[in-house]
């Protein structure tokens, strides 16, 4: 079975400042890797995936992530974030169909 | 890409009745997939809805409590039964095209049981 995990449970950091948040993931076969972000009050989104090639791959609002496979890792980043960032932010692990998410890492951006 | 809607979008219920909540995606997908989310927690695969056929519970969730129907490929309901407090969540459906695609979520269903 797959697991994931996120390092961090709340982040805190003033507008501008980068973002790296940690994301490692347990399974022995082949994933699909996400990011989610859950603005207050509002569904999911998709901020980006990861099924192949590129291991650094680019998603909506400026947010990448890069793949490392050897780390089991997929570390979200934003050189610069903005207060309306402020939001909760998943990282999913997907293997035939079923995904499995992280905790979640609360942003808090003060501007 | 595809939009899915859930009815209701929020409830409030009393204790021991059921709710039934639909998923309705605007275009065939391969698999469905019900999700809770408890406040202030992650989300957790509650089963997967096979169509035609009884679903796949995850380990802590049973047929009798939750319910599923997959009629067909575009739409699938969940029922949570005989709630209590502890059944206070938002329930997520997620439909994907096909296993090596994005899981596409609904806008979930927020229910408070009192």
């Amino acid at each position: 079975a797959q697991s994931v995990s996120q390092h961090n449970h709340h982040v805190i950091l003033s507008e501008a400042a980068s973002l790296e948040l940690g994301c490692n993931y347990s399974y022995g076969g082949t994933v699909n890797l996400f990011w989610y972000v859950q603005y207050p009050g509002q569904h999911l989104q998709l901020l980006l995936k990861y099924f192949s090639g590129d291991p650094l791959v680019k998603g909506i609002k400026g947010f990448e992530a890069e793949f490392i496979k050897s780390k089991f890792s997929f570390n979200l980043r934003k050189p610069s974030v903005q207060w309306s960032d402020t939001a909760e932010y998943f990282c999913a692990v997907n293997a035939w169909g079923k995904s499995t998410f992280g905790d979640g890492t609360t942003l808090t951006v003060k501007p | 890409s595809a939009v899915i809607s859930q009815k209701p979008s929020r409830d409030i219920c009393q204790r021991g009745t059921s709710l039934t909540i639909q998923c309705q995606v605007d275009s065939q997908v391969t698999m469905m997939f019900w999700y809770r989310q408890q406040p202030g927690q992650s989300l957790t695969l509650i089963a997967t809805a096979n169509q035609g056929s009884e679903a796949t519970y995850e380990s802590g969730f049973v047929i009798d409590k939750f319910p599923i129907s997959r009629p067909n490929l575009t739409f699938s309901t969940l029922t949570v039964s005989n709630m209590s407090p502890e059944d206070s969540s938002i329930y997520l459906c997620s439909a994907n095209s096909d296993m090596n695609t994005e899981a596409f979520f609904g806008q979930g269903t927020r229910l408070t049981v009192v």
